[in-house]
């Protein structure tokens, strides 16, 4: 199957910082989304951006799919923006629906 | 808020019990999921269902038992569970079929003692 790697793993920034998030993925898809899990657990859908650029307001992503990546970018960050952030990818010409995800990047972001 | 939402959000249970978790979404979708998420690996899709027909079992063992009497309704029936299936258990729905966003509700977090 589609193959998801998100970088870095970890990251600690203090508040005001900026950052930026990686998302690979091995083969050509059709959806991608980007998802922040808050401490209790809720996925927050944050993008739907299988290509291009969007904004929403301190985020934006940008989807390169002939390059197979996908980056999320968090300007001055707050001690809310803290959570796990996930990619998930959906294969083009697959079964429409299963996402993949890849293992996402914990984020601190510290006062 | 994301107009999905799970009961219980918590639950503690035996290996002999029997108990389900119920989904709810309001958004007027067509498709919902569930997803286990265990601790250190990815979001895993374990059921799926279009109109209420199932249209995946991603090799879920018997003891999980999903029913979806409607297309706003998804319950996940559970019995005779190890303790290597606590998690947080994600339900999802989509407006149809398709590359399109799926919405998540805030989990169940199951512990099986």
């Amino acid at each position: 199957g589609i193959q998801v790697e998100q970088s870095p793993p970890d990251l600690i920034l203090q508040e005001g910082a900026n950052s930026t998030l990686r998302c690979n993925f091995s083969d050509s898809v059709n959806n991608l989304q980007w998802f922040h899990q808050n401490p209790w657990g809720q996925l927050i859908n944050l993008f739907y951006i299988p290509s291009g650029t969007k904004q929403n307001g301190r985020l934006s992503a940008t989807t390169v799919a002939t390059e197979r990546y996908s980056l999320l970018y968090i300007s001055s960050s707050q001690t809310t923006d803290s959570g796990v952030y996930f990619c998930a990818v959906e294969k083009s010409g697959g079964s429409n629906y299963k996402l993949t995800f890849g293992k996402g990047t914990l984020l601190t972001v510290n006062p | 808020e994301t107009g999905v939402t799970q009961t219980p959000r918590h639950l503690v249970m035996g290996m002999t019990n029997k108990k389900s978790l119920k989904c709810e979404q309001h958004l007027g979708h067509n498709a919902m999921y569930w997803y286990k998420q265990s601790a250190k690996k990815p979001l895993e899709l374990m059921f799926v269902y279009n109109f209420k027909e199932q249209t995946e079992n991603n090799s879920v063992p018997s003891r999980f038992s999903p029913e979806c009497p409607n297309s706003s309704h998804l319950f996940l029936h559970l019995h005779t569970l190890q303790p290597e299936d606590s998690a947080l258990y994600l339900c999802a729905s989509s407006q149809n079929f398709g590359p399109i966003e799926q919405y998540f509700g805030p989990g169940t977090r199951l512990t099986v003692t």
